[in-house]
């Protein structure tokens, strides 16, 4: 049921700064990763993937990067826009198996 | 490309009735469909994985009888609520992937049900 009390991580950055959201995933084995962006009210938007094979990709102002030895994932915005204001998700898949989310970071971008 | 759709994407019933809720992949065939629920502020938690043709799998703790699915066509996936409750009101989504296993999923824009 709904966990009352529970809030998300939130991460405060002034706009035109860049944004580091960082994700612990739980599975060593874990060999495909996802970022998504969710607004208020809507479902999740696929912003830039990874696989294990790799340690850094980058896209449209974001950049995704996985340290396997610490089971570490972060997401970078650069120039971050009230626009990017949302909650950020990071989803591991391990062999083509059902996604496992993380609890997620809000992103709130000061003016 | 690789757009679902989900309707409705808000809802209202009273407590004993029945609420279906409609995904569709608009632009691929989806073999596999994923249903989701979200609580406020929390996660996205697995239901379900819907499949084309066979039986529904559900996760532990989904009751199957309640949260009926139904995947008649490679394009349409729909969840009954049934018999819905207050506590069953929350956010539902649903996800396919365009390419198979280990692709990105792409999400529906969720169903706000509220019951009363």
């Amino acid at each position: 049921g709904e966990n009352v009390g529970l809030h998300l991580p939130t991460l405060s950055v002034q706009e035109g700064d860049n944004s580091i959201i960082n994700c612990a995933y739980s599975n060593s084995a874990s060999d495909y990763f996802i970022w998504y962006k969710q607004e208020s009210g809507k479902g999740p938007q696929f912003i830039i993937d990874i696989r294990s094979n790799m340690d850094k990709r980058q896209g449209q102002r974001v950049t995704v990067l996985l340290n396997k030895t610490v089971k570490h994932l972060s997401l970078q915005i650069a120039a971050t826009q009230p626009g990017d204001s949302a909650v950020y998700f990071c989803a591991e898949n391990i062999m083509g198996q059902n996604f496992v989310f993380g609890p997620g970071t809000r992103l709130s971008v000061l003016p | 490309g690789a757009v679902v759709s989900q309707h409705p994407s808000w809802v209202i019933c009273k407590s004993g009735t029945s609420v279906k809720i409609e995904c569709r992949s608009l632009d691929f065939q989806a073999t596999t469909m994923f249903w989701y629920r979200q609580f406020p502020k929390q996660s996205l938690m697995l239901m379900a994985t819907s499949n084309e043709g066979s039986k529904a799998t559900y996760e532990q703790g989904v009751e199957k009888d309640k949260f009926l699915i139904n995947h008649a066509s490679l394009t349409l996936s729909t969840l009954t609520v049934t018999s819905a409750h207050p506590e069953d009101s929350s956010f539902y989504i649903c996800s396919a992937s365009a390419q198979g296993a280990s692709s990105p999923l792409h999400f529906g824009n969720g169903t706000r049900l509220t019951v009363t």
